[in-house]
């Protein structure tokens, strides 16, 4: 069975920086793309970033550009989402997601919580 | 950047009726759309793609149709579990971009 279990969500001061980490199991994940999504309160889902199998290439919305990093580690069967200059847009709840190269999200993890507030 | 509108916000169906949602691309996405079903308090659900195909476990009674920029999604006889907020998201290019959602809520 395919999960993806998200953490390190939390209360952040504007500007300030979080770390959220996806782990993976029930599939080789060494073989995926995977990705970052997000959903601010009461609103839809927004699509943040991509990291290829080998972590080579990566994509981001222009929204995160320059702020946010994706990474992995696929001998922890593990990514990462680095979160800098967080503003208070950036509340949301994020998930992580398998992506399928052809644009689909096929799994998703159960999200973390992050606000940015002072 | 392709925007993805649904509509209605929100529909209100009897359990056992058929419900109808719609989904329009800015510009034309062929048949790249695909559909997710989140409940409350949950991380969406991959229900549909390439506009008809469904994925593995989703029933019979969700079909979805359409191409270019006018899509449909179709839950034939609602069960308790279908009531839930639905999504459609573009995979024709990137950005990959999801509409705002349709709530399914019980009449």
């Amino acid at each position: 069975e395919v999960q993806l279990v998200v953490s390190g969500g939390g209360l952040v001061q504007p500007g300030g920086s979080l770390r959220l980490s996806c782990a993976a199991s029930g599939f080789t994940f060494r073989n995926y793309w995977m990705s970052w999504v997000r959903q601010a309160p009461g609103k839809g889902l927004e699509w943040l970033a991509n990291i290829h199998q080998d972590g080579g290439e990566k994509h981001y919305v222009d929204s995160v550009k320059g702020r946010f990093t994706v990474s992995r580690d696929n001998a922890r069967n593990s990514f990462y989402l680095q979160m800098n200059t967080l503003r208070a847009e950036d509340t949301a709840v994020y998930y992580c997601a398998r992506f399928l190269r052809t644009g689909l999200f096929d799994y998703w993890g159960q999200g973390a919580l992050v606000t940015v507030s002072s | 950047d392709t925007v993805m509108t649904q509509s209605p916000a929100t529909l209100s169906v009897s359990p056992g009726e058929g419900a109808t949602l719609s989904c329009r691309a800015s510009q034309s996405v062929s048949g790249f759309l695909a559909w997710y079903q989140q409940k409350p308090g949950q991380a969406p659900r991959f229900l549909i793609y390439d506009a008809s195909t469904r994925a593995t476990g989703v029933p019979a009674r969700f079909s979805g149709s359409g191409s270019g920029t006018e899509f449909t999604l179709t839950i034939s006889s609602l069960q308790s579990e279908d009531f839930a907020v639905y999504y459609c998201q573009q995979y024709d290019s990137w950005p990959w971009t999801f509409g705002q959602g349709t709530k399914v809520e019980m009449k």
